[in-house]
C-alpha cells in the first residue's frame, strides 16, 4: 500500500531554512494533492501548504513568503522549504496526501527543533 | 477566515459510554467540506469521517458524524479503550484552504 515518509534534519538554527522531503512509496505521486502540516509540541494541527502533482501550489498566508513546496515526480518525492525559522517553527512536521478536501494518508511525522 | 471551535476541550468518560464531540464554525461550512480525525499520542492523525458523515475506509461503525451549516458532531456510540485520543475537525475552502479545530481530548474517567 501507499506509504509516506518524511526525512530531513531534526535540528535547524534560527534564521536558517528548514528543508524536509517526503518520499511516496507503493504508488505514484500523480493525481493527488501533496501537503505539509505541522504540530507544535502539545498543540494542534496547522496546514502549511500543498503542491498538486502537476506543480501548482497553495500556501497558508500565515507563512507569508517563507514557504516553498516542490515536487520531483521522477523520484516520487515532494519537499518543503521554510525560511527564516524561529523557535515558533519547532514541531512535528507531517506530509499528507490530500483528496482535495481532506487528508486521507499521513506520514509518521518528523520532529524539527529550531535552536542554536 | 473561518474558525472552527471544538468543545469540550477535555471529555472524561468510561469505556462503554457514548461520546459526543462538537465542532462549531464561525461561518457556514458545506457539509461536503468537513472532516474529523483521531490522533493518538506519538502518532499521526487518522481520517475518521469526511463529508461530515461518511466513514473513511476501515473505521468502525460506532463512529458517526452529523451536522450542517455551522454545527457538526462526532459521536462514538460505545467507547472502546482504543478510542481515547484527541479528535480534530477540519474544513476545506476559503483562505487558508484548510483549517483545523483546536481539538478535543477524550480521556478515560
Amino acid at each position: 500500500q501507499v506509504q509516506l515518509q518524511e526525512s530531513g534534519p531534526g535540528l535547524v538554527k534560527p534564521s536558517e531554512t528548514l528543508s524536509l522531503t517526503c518520499t511516496v512509496s507503493g504508488g505514484s505521486i500523480g493525481s493527488f494533492y501533496w501537503n505539509w502540516i505541522r504540530q507544535p509540541p502539545g498543540k494542534g494541527l496547522e496546514w502549511i501548504g500543498y503542491i498538486y502533482y502537476s506543480g501548482s501550489t497553495n500556501y497558508n498566508p500565515s507563512f507569508n513568503s517563507r514557504v516553498t513546496i516542490s515536487v520531483d515526480t521522477s523520484k516520487n518525492q515532494f519537499s518543503l522549504e521554510l525560511s527564516s525559522v524561529t523557535a515558533a517553527d519547532t514541531g512535528v512536521y507531517y506530509c499528507a496526501r490530500g483528496d482535495r478536501i481532506y487528508f486521507g494518508l499521513w506520514g509518521r511525522g518528523t520532529l524539527v527543533t529550531v535552536s542554536s | 477566515d473561518i474558525v472552527l471551535t471544538q468543545s469540550p476541550g477535555i471529555l472524561s468518560l468510561s469505556p462503554g459510554e457514548r461520546a459526543t464531540l462538537s465542532c462549531r464554525a464561525s461561518q457556514s461550512v458545506s457539509s461536503s467540506y468537513l472532516a474529523w480525525y483521531q490522533q493518538k499520542p506519538g502518532q499521526a492523525p487518522r481520517l475518521l469521517i469526511y463529508g461530515a458523515s461518511s466513514r473513511a475506509t476501515g473505521i468502525p461503525d460506532r463512529f458517526s458524524g452529523s451536522g450542517s451549516g455551522t454545527d457538526f458532531t462526532l459521536a462514538i456510540s460505545r467507547l472502546e479503550p482504543e478510542d481515547f485520543a484527541v479528535y480534530y475537525c477540519q474544513r476545506y475552502g476559503g483562505s487558508p484552504r484548510y483549517t483545523f479545530g483546536q481539538g478535543t481530548k477524550l480521556e478515560i474517567k
